[in-house]
């Protein structure tokens, strides 16, 4: 069983949804919590990062992270085509250099 | 520069040879990381370097795989003998430092195909 846990999809919305995508992990030592979009040949790109357990907003996005149940969201409000990527858990415990823990990624297609 | 630079973009090899992968990382950062990424997959961790030692080579598969900063700055992922199994994209990272957990800056990767 891998340490993360995430659907792959591929999942398709209309635009203007709410989407939510989530992980699930094992390793109670995790307590950085991170989603990266990754474009089509392109790096991930950092998107939204919290640190142990509650809620961050950032315009169009929300991450939830529940630690109890080790379980992390990521909801993206009014979806633009623009959003169509693979998206990216990853988490950290924060030591030994940072290395990053990542799920397999959840493709997203945002239809007009 | 500006961003995390690797080469080649795409790298085509026949099964047995060595190839060379190419970091160019942003300017000052400390940290620097390599990922290796299959098709459908996460990025998996295989070394990182605080400044020229590698702190953490434990991802590395086994001992085809070795990655080299001798001056602290620009890395080389170095593969022998590739086999089919290699084909990846392989994804390269800085961070200002090592405690920079939300610093981490991918480059594009290099997509290796063995053949």
């Amino acid at each position: 069983q891998k340490e993360v846990e995430q659907d792959p999809g591929p999942l398709s919305v209309p635009e203007g949804a709410i989407v939510s995508l989530n992980c699930t992990y094992s390793n109670s030592a995790f307590q950085y919590f991170m989603w990266y979009r990754q474009y089509s040949r392109k790096g991930p790109e950092l998107l939204m990062y919290t640190y142990s357990s509650g809620n961050k907003e950032d315009g169009r996005f929300t991450a939830q992270v529940d630690k109890s149940s080790k379980y992390i969201s990521l909801f993206i409000r009014d979806s633009q085509p623009s959003d169509s990527a693979t998206y990216l858990c990853a988490m950290t415990g924060g030591g030994g250099g940072n290395k990053l823990t990542f799920g397999t990624g959840t493709q997203l297609k945002v239809e007009l | 520069g500006a961003g995390v630079s690797q080469t080649p973009s795409n790298k085509v090899t026949e099964k047995g040879k060595y190839v060379e992968l190419r970091c160019d990382p942003i300017s000052g950062h400390t940290a620097l990381y390599w990922y290796r990424q299959s098709l459908g997959q996460g990025p998996e961790f295989l070394i990182y370097f605080q400044g020229t030692g590698a702190a953490d080579d434990s991802g590395l598969p086994n001992d085809r795989f070795f990655a080299v900063r001798p001056e602290g700055s620009v890395s080389t992922l170095k593969i022998q003998r590739t086999e089919r199994g290699d084909s990846a994209v392989y994804l390269c990272a800085s961070s200002p430092t090592e405690a920079s957990v939300w610093g981490y800056t991918f480059g594009s990767g290099t997509r290796l195909t063995v053949v």
